[in-house]
C-alpha cells in the first residue's frame, strides 16, 4: 500500500505570505495527486488534480507540482479565507483504494 | 449544478446498525463511480468505500470489510451505506462524493481519479 506523509501538520503565516505544503509518497504515483481544502464544519473542496491541474473556479494563487515521489501545494499571497486545512489524496490503486494525507492546518501568525 | 445530500446519521449503540443515504442531482448519476469518506471528530479524512457506475463492483477500507455495504439505486439517483456491527471508532461525519477522472500526460497518458463534488456530510455517533 502507498503511504502518504503530509507535512507540516500546521504552519503559521500572514496574509500576503506564500506557503508550501508537501506530500511525500512511499512510491511513485504516475497519475499524480489531488489536493483539497476544508473549512471548519464543511465538506472538502477540490483544488487540484493530476498534481498540477487547477479545478474549475479555483483561484490561480493555488498551484501544485510533482517531482518523483515529492508533491507540493503552494498558496501564494495568502488571503484571509485560505487559513484552513488542506489534504492531499492519491488514487494510484483506484478503485480498490484512496489514500489521504494527514492534513495541514494553515494558521494566521 | 452537482448536488449531493446525505442523510441517516444518528446516535447508535455499539453493535448497532445504521443506513446512510446520499441523494444526487445535477449530473448523470449512473455515469460516475461514487465514494463514501468519513472524518472522525478533530481528525483527518478517511476513505471508506467505492462503488462502480452500475453497482457491480464495490471496494472497502479494511476496517469496513464485512461490516459495511455500499450500494446504489441509479433509477433513484441515490447512494447508500449500510453499516452493521458499529464501533466507537466509526464515529464521525460521513461524506458521499462523486468520483471524477481525467487524463494526465506523464510521458504517457494516464488516468487520474479524484473526488470533485462532496455532500455536506451526516454525523454518525456510536456510543452507549
Amino acid at each position: 500500500d502507498i503511504q502518504m506523509t503530509q507535512s507540516p501538520s500546521s504552519v503559521s503565516a500572514s496574509v500576503g505570505d506564500s506557503v508550501t505544503i508537501t506530500c511525500r509518497a512511499s512510491q511513485r504515483i504516475p497519475g499524480g495527486l489531488a489536493w483539497y481544502q476544508q473549512k471548519p464544519g464543511k465538506a472538502p473542496k477540490l483544488l487540484i488534480f493530476g498534481s498540477g491541474s487547477l479545478h474549475g473556479g479555483v483561484p490561480s494563487r493555488f498551484s501544485g507540482t510533482e517531482s518523483g515521489t515529492h508533491f507540493t501545494l503552494t498558496i501564494s499571497s495568502l488571503q484571509p479565507e485560505d487559513f484552513v486545512t488542506y489534504y492531499c489524496q492519491e488514487a494510484d490503486n483506484f478503485p480498490s483504494r484512496l489514500t489521504f494525507g494527514g492534513g495541514t492546518r494553515v494558521e494566521i501568525k | 449544478e452537482v448536488h449531493l445530500v446525505e442523510s441517516g446519521g444518528d446516535l447508535v449503540q455499539p453493535g448497532g446498525s445504521l443506513r446512510l443515504s446520499c441523494a444526487a442531482s445535477g449530473f448523470i448519476f449512473s455515469s460516475h463511480w461514487m465514494s463514501w469518506v468519513r472524518q472522525a471528530p478533530g481528525k483527518g479524512l478517511e476513505w471508506v468505500a467505492n462503488i462502480k457506475e452500475d453497482g457491480s463492483e464495490m471496494f472497502y477500507v479494511d476496517s469496513a470489510k464485512g461490516r459495511f455495504t455500499i450500494s446504489r439505486d441509479n433509477a433513484e439517483n441515490s447512494l447508500y451505506l449500510q453499516m452493521n456491527s458499529l464501533r466507537g471508532e466509526d464515529t464521525g461525519v460521513y461524506f458521499c462524493a462523486r468520483v471524477e477522472s481525467n487524463l494526465v500526460w506523464v510521458g504517457q497518458l494516464l488516468k487520474t481519479y479524484y473526488l470533485d463534488s462532496w455532500g455536506q456530510g451526516t454525523l454518525v455517533t456510536v456510543s452507549s
